[in-house]
C-alpha cells in the first residue's frame, strides 16, 4: 500500500476542460513534489513545495497551477491543456531534513488530453 | 548542473542469478546522496537503496547492494538471487546539497530489467 495517495488514477479531459489532480500524505512530510513522466522516460520535476510554500517551479507552463492547502494535501489544477501534456503525473513527499530522506511516490494519475 | 547516466537501456537476467545495473553521474559537489528507485508496471516509484557520498561503506538492503566508487563517480546496483518480482524499470537518482539543489532529485534515463524464469 502506498503512503502517498493520488486521485484520480486515470483522467481523460478535453483541451477546454478544467480538472484537478489531488495528492495526500499523512507521514508528516513537509516537502511535496509534482513530477511529470512520459512513457519510457524518467520523471521530470515540475514543482516543489516546502513547508506549504512553492520553492521550485521548473518553468512549467501556466496551464498547470499547483496548490498546497495544508501540509498533507497537494493539488495540481489543469486548464487548457494540450495533447502533449498527456503523461503520468506523480506526486511525492519527503521529510524536509535530513537531505538524504527519500522521496515517497504515489501511484500516479494517468492523464490523457484529447 | 548535475547529470546522471544509465548506459544500459535494457538488461535481462535469469531467475536466481545476479545482475548489475550501471550508473555514473557528474557533479562538482563533495557531499550528495544517491538512490536507486524501481518502477514496476504498477507505476509506483519504490526506493530500493540509498547511499550517502561521505560514507565509504557500500549500502546493502537484503538482496540489493551497491558498488559506490566516488572518485570514478560510479554507483552501480547489484541484485542477487533475482526474482520475478524484480522485473521493473530501475532509475538511478542524485540529490545534492546546494541551495535549492537539495530539493531536486535528478534521475537517469532508466534501465528496464527483465527477469526470465
Amino acid at each position: 500500500d502506498t503512503e502517498v495517495t493520488q486521485t484520480p488514477k486515470h483522467l481523460v479531459m478535453g483541451m477546454t476542460n478544467k480538472k484537478s489532480l489531488k495528492c495526500e500524505q499523512h507521514m508528516g512530510h513537509r516537502a511535496m513534489y509534482w513530477y511529470k513522466q512520459k512513457a519510457k522516460k524518467p520523471p521530470e520535476l515540475m514543482f516543489v513545495y516546502s513547508y506549504e510554500k512553492l520553492s521550485i517551479n521548473e518553468s512549467v507552463p501556466s496551464r498547470f497551477s499547483p496548490e498546497c492547502p495544508n501540509s498533507s494535501l497537494l493539488n495540481l489544477h489543469l486548464h487548457a491543456l494540450q495533447p502533449e501534456d498527456s503523461a503520468l503525473y506523480l506526486c511525492a513527499s519527503s521529510r524536509r531534513t535530513p537531505v538524504n530522506s527519500p522521496l515517497h511516490f504515489g501511484n500516479g494519475t494517468r492523464l490523457t488530453v484529447t | 548542473a548535475q547529470t546522471v547516466t544509465q548506459s544500459q537501456p535494457e538488461m535481462s537476467v535469469q531467475e536466481a542469478e545476479t545482475v548489475t545495473l550501471s550508473c555514473t553521474y557528474d557533479t562538482s559537489e563533495s557531499d550528495y546522496y544517491l538512490f536507486w528507485y524501481k518502477q514496476p508496471p504498477s507505476r509506483q516509484m519504490i526506493l530500493v537503496i540509498r547511499q550517502e557520498a561521505y560514507k565509504q561503506q557500500n549500502a546493502t538492503e537484503n538482496r540489493f547492494s551497491v558498488n559506490f566508487q566516488k572518485a570514478a563517480k560510479s554507483f552501480s546496483l547489484k541484485i542477487s538471487d533475482s526474482q520475478l518480482g524484480d522485473a521493473a524499470m530501475y532509475f538511478c537518482a542524485y540529490r545534492g546539497l546546494t541551495q535549492g539543489g537539495s530539493e531536486k532529485l535528478v534521475f537517469g534515463k532508466g534501465t528496464k530489467l527483465t527477469v526470465n524464469p
